[in-house]
């Protein structure tokens, strides 16, 4: 079975300081995985995605992803922190066999303390 | 591009009651989503359409609940006899195929069965 983890309930980072987001991912073959973001009483917000190609993508609010092959990892990473990125993250993947299916992680809450 | 609507935001209703949610995805998007969020947990899928079928529908989804995507715009999810463990946010996400699985979440439905 597909799924994503999340270890972390929880990330607390100071303003300015970089910020990871991690996630693993249990999948047979080739991954689609994706990032969100979830900010109070809004809808979830689509960051970024790998597909193929370059390891590291590129996505809205200056975040990034590195996807690990070996590692079976899908990071979120940001080079500054912003008070404004505190929010609910998730992490999803894309069902192998049922292209319409998608299964998330628990999130991840960001808190940026100024 | 309106984004994603939802209606109503919040619903309470008494267990046993029926309740329906409305959903109204981007208007030139063919897919729609379902999913089921509960406190500390990611979304989980409950049912897509394309375009006005019904494709998939998750184990999850008992058979007091039904959804409909009437001429393949906005869709509708009825849950009849609700049981206080219905309670939960209920989202809708669309997309639009073609290579592009990224979804548009709306802001969601929050039912409280009391």
């Amino acid at each position: 079975a597909q799924s994503v983890a999340q270890p972390e309930d929880q990330v607390n980072v100071a303003e300015g300081n970089p910020l990871t987001v991690k996630c693993t991912y249990s999948v047979s073959g080739n991954p689609y995985l994706f990032w969100y973001v979830q900010y109070p009483n809004r809808g979830l917000q689509f960051l970024l995605k790998y597909i193929t190609g370059d390891n590291l993508v590129k996505g809205s609010y200056g975040f990034e992803a590195e996807f690990n092959k070996s590692q079976t990892s899908f990071h979120l990473k940001k080079p500054s922190a912003l008070v404004s990125d505190s929010a609910l993250y998730f992490c999803a993947v894309r069902d192998l066999y049922n292209f319409n299916k998608f299964y998330f992680g628990s999130g991840t809450k960001l808190n940026v303390k100024p | 591009d309106t984004g994603v609507s939802q209606n109503p935001r919040h619903k309470i209703t008494k267990r046993g009651q029926n309740v329906t949610f409305r959903c109204d995805p981007i208007s030139e998007h063919n897919r729609l989503y379902w999913y089921r969020q509960t406190l500390g947990q990611g979304p989980e899928f409950l049912t897509y359409f394309q375009n006005e079928a019904q494709l998939e529908k998750s184990r999850l989804l008992s058979d007091r609940f039904s959804a409909e995507r009437p001429k393949g715009s906005f869709s509708t999810l009825e849950i009849q006899r609700t049981e206080q463990g219905d309670s939960a946010m209920y989202l809708c996400a669309s997309s639009s195929g073609t290579g592009r699985y990224e979804q548009y979440f709306g802001p969601g439905t929050r039912l409280t069965v009391t």
